[in-house]
């Protein structure tokens, strides 16, 4: 299947910096891509929905000057983390579909964000 | 709008038994996508089985099975002589041709095979 890679795997930060995860797409072009988050022992809730060379579409809740979402190939994705506090701390999963017609999505490793 | 339902938290299972988990869901469209994922405590993604909407059977991916029930709207998985390894969170989850292929979680099953 298709491989979806997330970089970083962790990462530990001081309240008000910024963090930016990159989500690349290894063996295919993916136009869209999915950020999601899980906090724990809770389900994935998605964030946003990440267009090539568009601008990012962010669920009701979500705050788009926080969360940046740039998808400037058809290969990568990248959320920042904007002045980050420790409520922002989660497990963040990106996800890209190849476009069959099944819709499978294929998902990072996810990247653990720990904010102090 | 569409919504996944699992009213199982947890459940537990002896090693090479049958175990069913249970997820309901709620669309207007007719086209939709069904998937279970598997999520270990590592928090990676693994898909398991599709059921689309308008396939005639029930989907089967080795040890796994859909029973798809689209009357009722339900999408349970059955995973047959589990294994220690099958010790997870299993999600279910829906697109419909409103969501863009984006999917839709529901709050997940916390499986544990016991020996």
């Amino acid at each position: 299947g298709a491989v979806v890679s997330q970089h970083p795997s962790w990462v530990i930060c001081k309240s008000g910096t910024s963090v930016k995860i990159e989500c690349r797409s290894l063996d295919f072009q993916a136009t869209t891509m999915f950020w999601y988050r899980q906090f724990p022992k809770q389900s994935l809730m998605l964030m946003a929905t990440s267009n090539e060379g568009s601008k990012a579409t962010y669920e009701q809740g979500v705050e788009k000057d926080k969360f940046l979402i740039n998808h400037a190939s058809l290969t990568l994705s990248t959320l920042t983390v904007t002045s980050a506090h420790p409520e922002d701390s989660s497990f963040y999963i990106c996800s890209a579909s190849e476009g069959t017609d099944t819709g499978e999505l294929f998902f990072g490793e996810g990247s653990r964000l720990t904010v102090l | 709008a569409q919504k996944i339902t699992q009213t199982q938290p947890g459940m537990f299972v002896q090693e090479k038994e049958a175990v069913t988990l249970d997820c309901t869901y709620d669309t207007s469209d007719p086209s939709y996508g069904l998937f279970w994922y598997k999520q270990p405590s590592s928090g990676e993604m693994i898909f398991l089985i599709y059921q689309g909407s308008y396939d005639q059977q029930n989907a089967t991916e080795g040890r796994y099975s859909l029973n798809f029930q689209k009357a009722r709207k339900s999408a349970n998985l059955v995973i047959s002589a589990s294994q220690l390894g099958d010790s997870a969170m299993y999600f279910c989850a829906m697109w419909d041709s409103n969501s863009g292929y984006a999917l839709n979680f529901g709050k997940g099953t916390s499986l544990l095979v016991t020996p």
